[in-house]
């Protein structure tokens, strides 16, 4: 059965310092796409990643940085100087090759205060 | 456009009205669904149309109807809903089923 564990909660820092919200997958396929997403207060859930199981390359986007590591299936989240406007909940999901059905972890409110 | 639509954005009903959701994109993706997300925790897949066919339904009780009249629509039929059926209702599309989703705003249900 797939599962994605996201032990962090609540993350709680001050305005620019770096913050990683973890994530752990659990799957029996050797293909399979890992997601991040961003949910603001608003409601709306925002992509920000996707990557296959097939490319460990890890990824920069500006402020943004994911490290996928299949040998501990992990694929964690780094914020660098994190800013008020990153407050959200963040989910990271999993899905099998084909289908759409996406497992979410049941996500970790991050809270930037100035 | 590169947005999924949902309307309603709130929506008040009681438990004999039959009301419908609505969902459209235009970025030509041939996947769509609908999720339920309830207060402090991650959607839950209730169904996936994929090139408008039906493909997934989570056991979704028969009061929730889905319908894709074309590629574009989605659309969410209610009916005799209860209170516990009060939460965000997302739309999402991608460009096939294995793609990453995106989601619209929501329509925020709450059944009296």
């Amino acid at each position: 059965a797939q599962k994605v564990t996201q032990a962090q909660t609540e993350i709680s820092v001050v305005e620019k310092e770096d913050v990683t919200l973890d994530c752990v997958y659990e799957t029996r396929d050797t293909t399979y796409y890992l997601f991040w997403y961003k949910q603001p207060p608003s409601g709306e859930l925002v992509f920000l990643i996707r990557r296959n199981s097939f490319d460990e390359q890890n990824e920069i986007s500006g402020r943004y940085s994911w490290n996928f590591q299949k040998s501990t299936s992990s694929f964690n989240f780094t914020i660098t100087a994190s800013q008020v406007v990153d407050s959200a909940v963040y989910f990271c999901a999993l899905s099998e090759a084909r289908g759409g059905k996406l497992i979410f972890g049941q996500g970790t409110e991050l809270s930037v205060k100035p | 456009d590169t947005e999924v639509t949902q309307t309603p954005k709130h929506l008040v009903m009681g438990m004999t009205n039959k009301k419908s959701l609505k969902c459209e994109q235009h970025m030509g993706h041939r996947a769509m669904y609908w999720y339920k997300q309830k207060a402090k925790k991650p959607p839950e897949l209730m169904f996936v149309y994929s090139y408008e066919k039906l493909s997934i339904n989570e056991s979704v009780p028969s009061r929730f109807s889905p319908e894709c009249p074309n590629s574009s629509l989605l659309n969410l039929h209610l009916h005799a809903l209860q209170p516990e059926d009060s939460a965000l209702y997302l739309c999402a599309s991608s460009q096939r089923d294995y793609n990453e989703q995106f989601f619209g705003p929501g329509t925020r249900l709450t059944v009296l």
